[in-house]
């Protein structure tokens, strides 16, 4: 069976800290793999999706950037973390076909001081 | 713009009690619709899937029903637990594009 993990479950950096959040995958090849913010109160925010390995396309301009250097591996990283980064991200990969269910990892609530 | 609006923000029920929660959508062409729940802290699971021929889906004590015409779904909760305290957030799918519209969810307490 196929499962998520992401790491680490929750994070407290400084202000201009850098950050990296990793995502695998395992049981599955090839996946669409996608990270999120989840803001209260809002519905989930599409940060990046990736489509393949060092495939990253980027819907949200911001502090923020991602990388895919293995074909299960999604990685979320920022050279220097700002207030507004604090928040709750998931990462999630999406089976394909008409069922298209979304997987997603613990979440990390990312906390900037 | 596709959209997913979802009501009530939240709602409080006692345990044994039934609840329904609405889901509104805007996006076209559609492809599904998934409920799923979000524990406190942890990553939504889904509960069940709709798509455009369907009316109703049971999983359990969670009853969903979607009609593709007003683009309008709801999730019923048969005789609340404790355990159904939680998020539940309507995502649907546009045909032909992996990107998910999501709610904001429903936030769900039960009280003994």
């Amino acid at each position: 069976s196929q499962t998520i993990h992401q790491w680490p479950a929750t994070l407290v950096q400084p202000v201009g800290s850098p950050l990296s959040l990793e995502c695998t995958v395992e049981g599955t090849s090839n996946p669409n793999l996608y990270w999120y913010r989840q803001a209260a109160g809002r519905g989930l925010q599409l940060l990046f999706y990736s489509v393949g390995i060092g495939q990253i396309s980027s819907e949200v301009p911001q502090n923020l950037s991602a990388s895919r250097p293995q074909d299960r591996q999604f990685i979320l990283s920022s050279k220097k973390l700002l207030l507004s980064d604090s928040g709750f991200y998931l990462c999630a990969w999406i089976q394909g076909g008409s069922d298209t269910e979304a997987f997603f990892g613990q979440g990390t609530r990312l906390t900037v001081v | 713009k596709n959209q997913v609006e979802q009501s009530p923000q939240s709602l409080i029920i006692l345990e044994g009690k039934n609840c329904t929660l609405q889901c509104n959508y805007t996006v076209s062409p559609f492809s599904n619709l998934r409920w799923y729940k979000q524990d406190t802290g942890r990553g939504p699971v889904s509960l069940t899937i709709m798509t455009f021929s369907e009316n109703t889906k049971s999983n359990g004590r969670y009853t969903a029903t979607l009609d593709a015409d007003t683009k309008q779904s709801s999730l019923h909760i048969t005789a609340s637990q404790l355990s159904d305290s939680a998020s539940y957030i309507c995502v649907v799918k546009p045909f032909n594009d992996y990107k998910l519209s999501f709610g904001a969810g429903t936030t769900v307490t039960v009280r003994a």
